[in-house]
């Protein structure tokens, strides 16, 4: 089974400021096909998970551009160029290259 | 508009049997795989299984295969998780989810319920 890293696993930000999350899986999540199947979700206090980016760099439909993905192979970064006050909650990536499917244990985004 | 609804959720005594129902609304369901997704108390996200969109596909996590069975009813519009021999461990919201579906292969989750709670004590 993948087993995927993140860290921080607590980012306190400043309103304004940019945040940086890291994800590691620890095989490549290469599929046989070419693609890398990692997403990036958030989770805001009380809601269920909302999908931000997919296939590593792919913004999903109505994502701010301050959200960005990035990395290959085994190493991924999700980007919050200047954090505001609606991306406080937990950000999780998942790697949906392999069965089972598996998720990071989660960033917690707070403001400082 | 696109909508997941979970139900079946509740206390149930360790052992015992759940299920769950996800019914979906706004979309032709008959052309997405559907997934449920679990979150314990507290705790990240543990995939859990997942069903092709015309049921001949099923995938599960370890730590529920052969207690878990899911399934679908296209002509209902509903996706099921069969639950049997629960354990403490099981307790957690469940989530359904739908899987992108688009020309290219994009295997990420873009619509998600809002969860029903299942509790497992005695």
């Amino acid at each position: 089974d993948i087993l995927m890293t993140q860290t921080p696993l607590s980012s306190p930000v400043t309103l304004g400021q940019p945040a940086s999350i890291s994800c590691r899986s620890s095989q490549s999540l290469v599929h046989s096909d070419g693609n890398t199947y990692l997403s990036w979700l958030q989770q805001r206090p009380g809601q269920p998970p909302r999908l931000l980016i997919y296939k590593i760099s792919n913004r999903f439909s109505g994502v701010p551009d301050r959200f960005s993905g990035s990395g290959a192979g085994t190493d991924f970064t999700l980007k919050i160029s200047r954090v505001e006050a609606e991306d406080v909650g937990v950000y999780y990536c998942m790697q949906a290259t392999q069965f089972p499917h598996s998720f990071g244990q989660g960033t917690k985004l707070e403001i400082k | 508009q696109v909508q997941l609804v979970e139900s079946g959720g509740g206390v149930v005594q360790p052992g015992r049997s759940l299920r769950l129902s996800c019914a979906a609304s706004g979309f032709t369901f008959s052309h997405y795989a559907m997934h449920w997704v679990r979150q314990s108390p507290g705790k990240g996200l543990e995939w859990v299984a997942l069903i092709s969109y015309d049921g001949s596909h099923k995938y599960y996590a370890d730590s529920v295969k052969g207690r878990f069975t899911i399934s679908r009813d296209n002509s209902k519009n509903t996706v099921y998780m069969e639950m049997n021999s629960l354990r403490a461990e099981d307790t957690a919201v469940y989530y359904c989810a739908r899987e992108v579906t688009t020309i290219v292969l994009v295997k990420a989750f873009d619509v998600w319920g809002q969860g029903t709670m299942v509790t497992v004590s005695s």
